[in-house]
């Protein structure tokens, strides 16, 4: 059984401040890796994927994965407000996409 | 540009009631196609996937089917609803590339089931 996990949260940052999110895995055999955002109520939205070990950047977001240690993470820097939202990780093996139950993020003013 | 068509955008059907949803993606071929159903306060729960027409792969045992009739086409149903099938269905694709390809959601069918 594919399993990713995640702390459900709420994770609380002031305005301005880095998030860091987390997310284990438990196939190795998994491919690629991704962060999906997800306001309430609507569907969720691919904000970064990752396939290397090491970081990438785009933005104020910074992946970071850790094939060995089956860990990826998220880093916003400068959070806004308009941050506040679940953030769900995902691992694609073969041919599905496996979720977590998501972070709830949220940033005060 | 490849965009995703999923409807209705909400629905109330009774227990025991039949159901469809409905999914196309326009401005690709072949995709990989994705149910995904999320209940209140849980995770994504992939349902079906799809990766050509007629072939269709089942993740749950439930009483939901899935079918695949065109190459950007699909389709959820079930034939007698229950009160557990209630959530929020999501329908995505994904480029034909086994591995390193991202997903894409429609956005989303709630249904509610009373």
């Amino acid at each position: 059984q594919k399993e990713v996990e995640q702390n459900s949260g709420p994770l609380s940052v002031p305005e301005g401040a880095i998030a860091s999110l987390n997310c284990t895995y438990s196939d190795r055999g998994s491919q690629s890796f991704f962060w999906y955002r997800q306001y309430s109520g609507k569907s969720p939205e691919l904000i970064m994927f990752i396939y290397s070990n090491g970081d990438k950047e785009d933005g104020r977001f910074t992946a970071q994965l850790n094939k060995a240690s089956q860990y990826v993470s998220l880093l916003i820097r400068d959070s806004q407000p308009s941050d506040s939202a679940t953030y769900l990780c995902a691992v694609k093996g073969y041919s599905t996409l496996t979720f977590g139950k998501g972070t709830m993020l949220l940033v005060s003013p | 540009s490849q965009t995703i068509h999923q409807w209705p955008a909400t629905l109330v059907q009774p227990v025991g009631s039949p159901l469809s949803l409905e999914c196309t993606v326009e401005g690709t071929s072949n995709p990989n196609l994705y149910w995904y159903r999320q209940a209140a306060g849980r995770g994504l729960q992939l349902l079906f996937y799809s990766v050509g027409i007629g072939q269709i792969s089942s993740e749950v045992p439930q009483n939901l089917s899935a079918s695949r009739p065109q190459d950007r086409q699909f389709i959820l149903s079930s034939k007698k609803l229950l009160l557990s099938d209630s959530g929020f269905y999501l329908c995505a694709w994904s480029r034909p590339d086994r591995g390193r390809t991202e997903a894409f959601f429609g956005q989303g069918t709630r249904l509610t089931v009373v």
